[in-house]
C-alpha cells in the first residue's frame, strides 16, 4: 500500500465531538483531494488542495475543515456540525493541478456512536 | 454543474461472458472521462480513461467507448474473469478543472 496512508481505518465519533483523519503522501504530489462515499452514491468531494497552504471547498464541504501546512499530509477534520457524518472517506492525490489520475488512499470508516 | 448517471447499479455475468456499464454526462464541456475499480475492501484504482478527441480505447480485456454527441460513454470488458468482480465507478470533468464528478457505481459480479 504504498504512496498515500490513511488512518485510521476505522473511527468512531461520538455526538459533538471533532474527529481527524489522517491523511499522507510520500509521492510528491502538488494535489490532494477528501472525498466521502456513501452506499448507492457516488464519490463526493469534500475539500481539495493544489498547493501547500492552500485549499478549497468542494460539493459538500459543510461540517468539515481541512488544513495543508506540509506538501505529505492533508488532514480531514470531521466537526460537530456535520449532522451526519457516517460514511467512508478517501482521501486522494495527484502530481498536477488537474484533478486526473487521481491516486487514492485505503479509506476511512466513520461510524457514529 | 456536471450530473453523471451510471447503469446499471449491479451486473451478475457468467465468467468469460461480456460486461457492459453505461454512463452518460450533461455538460458538453467534459473532455476527460475515466474509469475506476474498486474491489470488496480496497481503494479505487484507475483503470482507463478517455479524452473527448477519441472515441474508443483499449486496453487487454477493457475498453472504452464515447459518444460525444450523444454524451455517454461505455465500460466493456470482455472475457470476464472471477478477479473482474469489483464496484467501477465512471468520472467526467472538464480538463483543469478541480473536481472529477462520479457516478453511483456498478457492483460486476463475475460468477464461476
Amino acid at each position: 500500500d504504498g504512496g498515500i496512508t490513511q488512518s485510521p481505518k476505522y473511527l468512531f465519533r461520538k455526538e459533538g465531538q471533532n474527529v481527524t483523519l489522517s491523511c499522507e503522501q510520500n509521492l510528491n504530489h502538488d494535489a490532494m483531494y477528501w472525498y466521502r462515499q456513501d452506499p448507492g452514491q457516488g464519490l463526493r468531494l469534500i475539500y481539495y488542495s493544489q498547493i501547500v497552504n492552500d485549499f478549497q471547498k468542494g460539493d459538500i464541504a459543510e461540517g468539515y475543515s481541512v488544513s495543508r501546512e506540509k506538501k505529505e499530509s492533508f488532514p480531514l477534520t470531521v466537526t460537530s456540525a456535520q449532522k451526519n457524518p457516517t460514511a467512508f472517506y478517501l482521501c486522494a492525490s495527484n502530481p498536477g493541478n488537474t484533478n486526473e489520475k487521481l491516486f487514492f488512499g485505503s479509506g476511512t470508516q466513520l461510524s457514529v456512536l | 454543474g456536471e450530473n453523471v448517471e451510471q447503469h446499471p447499479s449491479t451486473l451478475s455475468v457468467q465468467e468469460g461472458d461480456s460486461a457492459v456499464i453505461k454512463c452518460t454526462y450533461s455538460d458538453s464541456a467534459s473532455n476527460y472521462f475515466p474509469w475506476y475499480k474498486q474491489e470488496l475492501g480496497k481503494r479505487p484504482q484507475l483503470i482507463i480513461d478517455i479524452r473527448s478527441n477519441v472515441g474508443e480505447k483499449k486496453d487487454q480485456r477493457i475498453a472504452v467507448t464515447l459518444n460525444k454527441t450523444a454524451k455517454h460513454f461505455s465500460l466493456h470488458i470482455t472475457e470476464t474473469q472471477p478477479e473482474d468482480s469489483a464496484v467501477y465507478f465512471c468520472a467526467a470533468t472538464l480538463t483543469g478543472a478541480n473536481n472529477l464528478f462520479f457516478g453511483t457505481g456498478t457492483r460486476l459480479t463475475v460468477i464461476p
